[in-house]
């Protein structure tokens, strides 16, 4: 059974910092992409990150384009997400999602973790 | 990357089909097969109801089904039943490494 979860949520002061961790289970970590979705409660989804099997290829949302950096760890089955300089509009629930392409990222997001509560507030 | 356009509501009657359209650019709906469907209930994590535009995954009823022309995608629900109450939102590859969701439509079962 694949299993997503995410940690490392938390309130935190607008300009602060804060690193979001997926922990996947119940299949090859290695020979898939992996995203971070957002939700601010109430709206709508947005994509917020990409990263290849390998880390070859990377992408960001222009809403968070040099702020946040996506990193994974095939060792340890983890997927991160290094956000910075924080602001209001960062809040909402973040989701670590699986893609469903076998190596290829073909950004279609077959399993989500139950998501992390982010809140950026002083 | 602006978000896909979906009606902000829509709505049937048990057994009535409802359709969804999901209307892009040629940078992104237009541009590639990687157009998919995902249904959100309150309080969940949304769930994959149909992948490069028209495939079902495995145990996604075939009531849901998809389709894809031009700049637009689209999601029909046939056989409305109640349990289909729920929001749902498109979603595309973008090129340059990039993703983009739709601004995402209620479905309500009257």
């Amino acid at each position: 059974e694949v299993q997503l979860v995410e940690s490392g949520g938390g309130l935190v002061q607008p300009g602060r910092s804060l690193r979001l961790s997926c922990v996947a289970s119940g299949f090859t970590f290695d020979d898939y992409a992996m995203h971070w979705v957002r939700q601010v409660p109430g709206k709508g989804l947005e994509w917020v990150s990409g990263i290849t099997w390998n880390s070859g290829n990377i992408g960001y949302a222009d809403s968070v384009k040099g702020r946040f950096t996506i990193s994974r760890d095939n060792a340890k089955n983890s997927l991160h997400l290094q956000m910075n300089s924080l602001r209001a509009e960062d809040t909402a629930l973040y989701y670590c999602a699986k893609d469903g392409g076998f190596v290829t990222a073909e950004y279609y997001f077959d399993y989500w973790g139950p998501g992390i509560l982010v809140i950026v507030s002083s | 990357q602006s978000a896909l356009t979906q009606p902000p509501s829509a709505s049937g009657s048990p057994g009535q089909s409802v359709t969804i359209s999901c209307t892009g650019t040629s940078s992104d709906i237009g541009g590639y097969n990687y157009v998919s469907w995902y249904q959100q209930h309150p309080g969940k994590a949304p769930k994959l109801i149909i992948y490069e535009a028209s495939k079902r995954p495995s145990g996604v009823p075939d009531r849901f089904s998809g389709a894809k022309s031009g700049n637009t995608a689209s999601l029909t629900v046939s056989g409305l039943q109640a349990e289909d109450e729920a929001d749902y939102y498109c979603s595309s590859y973008a090129g340059s490494d990039s993703g983009v969701f739709g601004t995402g439509t209620k479905v309500t079962v009257l």
